[in-house]
């Protein structure tokens, strides 16, 4: 079984400034895909980033970053320069690496971006 | 490209009543999931089809939800009879597997249902 755990129920962060959002799995499988998700409140869950396991190279897209330690299995998301459209539930994923399998999530973080 | 869509958005029953939920994933996506979420939690998968034969509802409560997707397309969710525990939103997901990578799943606005 795979679970994953965000400690962070709530986080906030000024305008332009970076967050850090936490995250910790468990998974017996040795090849699996990392996901940070956001949700707006218009409810649609958006990728905000992956991360294959196999992989050293922490992943980048523009603003965002991660933070994948493997030992420790952690999995934290940096947001750089902060906007307030960038206000939402973040929610951390974990799947297995074999075709289509389902994403097992965390409960969620909820980040408030301050003018 | 046309996102998964679902329908209704909102949806206000009282216990006992039945309830269905519809999904129209991206055209030619084979895997369509149906989580649940309750509020301030993480989405909980209920079923997964690949095309129309369902490949996991280990967590699909079978005394009262059922689902079924015709011709591997569209899908339905029905609850009956609802609990008031079954409140909660209701998202559909799809994807489409590529050599057996993984690949994005891509979800709808879900269905907001509450139960009274």
């Amino acid at each position: 079984a795979q679970t994953v755990t965000q400690s962070q129920p709530e986080m906030s962060v000024q305008e332009a400034e970076t967050v850090t959002l936490s995250c910790t799995y468990d998974t017996s499988e040795n090849n699996y895909y990392l996901f940070w998700y956001k949700q707006p409140p218009s409810r649609q869950m958006i990728l905000v980033i992956r991360q294959e396991a196999y992989k050293q190279q922490n992943a980048t897209e523009n603003r965002f970053s991660v933070n994948f330690q493997k030992a420790a299995k952690s999995f934290s998301l940096k947001i750089s320069d902060s906007q307030l459209g960038d206000t939402a539930m973040y929610f951390c994923a974990v799947t297995r690496y074999s075709g289509n399998t389902p994403l097992v999530f965390g409960k969620g973080t909820r980040l408030s971006v301050i003018a | 490209e046309a996102g998964v869509a679902q329908s209704p958005r909102y949806k206000i029953i009282e216990k006992r009543q039945s309830v269905a939920f519809w999904c129209n994933p991206i055209s030619g996506h084979a895997t369509l999931y149906w989580y649940q979420q309750i509020l301030g939690q993480g989405p909980k998968l209920l079923i997964q089809f690949q095309n129309n034969g369902v490949v996991d509802d280990s967590q699909l409560p079978k005394d009262r939800f059922s689902a079924e997707r015709l011709k591997g397309v569209d899908s339905t969710l029905k609850i009956q009879p609802a609990k008031l525990e079954d409140s909660a939103v209701y998202l559909c997901a799809s994807s489409n597997s590529a050599g057996g990578y993984i690949t994005e799943a891509f979800f709808g606005q879900g269905t907001r249902l509450t139960v009274v």
